[in-house]
């Protein structure tokens, strides 16, 4: 079985400072995906970044980085430049790859981010 | 386009009534994903479609619960008899087929809040 576990349940950060929100996780596969996510308070599950468990680079999507550590078992969420926007729940997921589909993902608890003006 | 849509919005109902919760996924997706969200927590899995195929519904917590995708798209989350411990937000995404990088990416509608008075 997968566990995603996120250790800070919140975070306050000061407006256009950079920010990593912590993710580890367990599995005995070889082939899996770690995923973040954003929920703002209206609901929705917004996809940020991804990356492959044999992709060799982190994985950046514009403001979003990942720094995956593969050997410490962690995939961190780095934002650079917070902005107001950003206050909201952040899920940290993975699944595994296989031939057969089902991608089902595992969450974490989330941490929630407060951007301070 | 249109993304992922879930109807009702929100829906309240008296203990010991049945429910029935509606997703529209992404035309093309073949994948589709029902998990549940209780409050302050991460979405929890509860059932896998490939095109009309369950394949997974290890994640159901009880008989009560019954999934369905009769032609391939639109797919229906009907809980019996529903108990307190049923409220929570039920979040429905989709998928292509995995074929590797961030086609893996789940796309989640807006959920239903249910609330079992």
């Amino acid at each position: 079985a997968q566990k995603i576990t996120q250790t800070q349940p919140g975070m306050f950060v000061q407006e256009k400072e950079a920010v990593t929100l912590d993710c580890t996780y367990d599995t005995s596969d070889q082939s899996y995906g770690l995923f973040w996510y954003k929920q703002p308070s209206s609901g929705e599950m917004i996809f940020l970044i991804y990356q492959g468990s044999y992709d060799e680079q982190n994985a950046t999507e514009g403001r979003y980085s990942l720094n995956f550590q593969k050997a410490r078992k962690s995939a961190n969420l780095v934002i650079s430049a917070s902005q107001l926007g950003d206050s909201a729940m952040y899920f940290c997921a993975m699944t595994i790859i296989s031939n057969f589909g089902n991608e089902k993902l595992t969450f974490g608890t989330g941490t929630r981010l407060t951007i301070i003006p | 386009g249109a993304g992922v849509s879930q109807s009702p919005r929100y829906k309240v109902a008296k203990r010991g009534q049945d429910v029935a919760l509606r997703c529209d996924p992404i035309s093309g997706h073949v994948s589709l994903f029902w998990y549940q969200q209780a409050l302050g927590q991460g979405p929890e899995f509860l059932t896998y479609f490939q095109n009309e195929a369950q394949l997974d519904k290890s994640g159901l917590p009880s008989d009560r619960f019954f999934a369905e995708r009769p032609e391939g798209s639109v797919s229906t989350l009907k809980i019996q008899r529903t108990q307190q411990e049923d409220s929570a937000v039920y979040l429905c995404a989709s998928s292509l087929l995995g074929s590797g990088g961030s086609s893996y990416e789940q796309y989640f509608g807006p959920g239903t809040r249910l609330t079992v008075t």
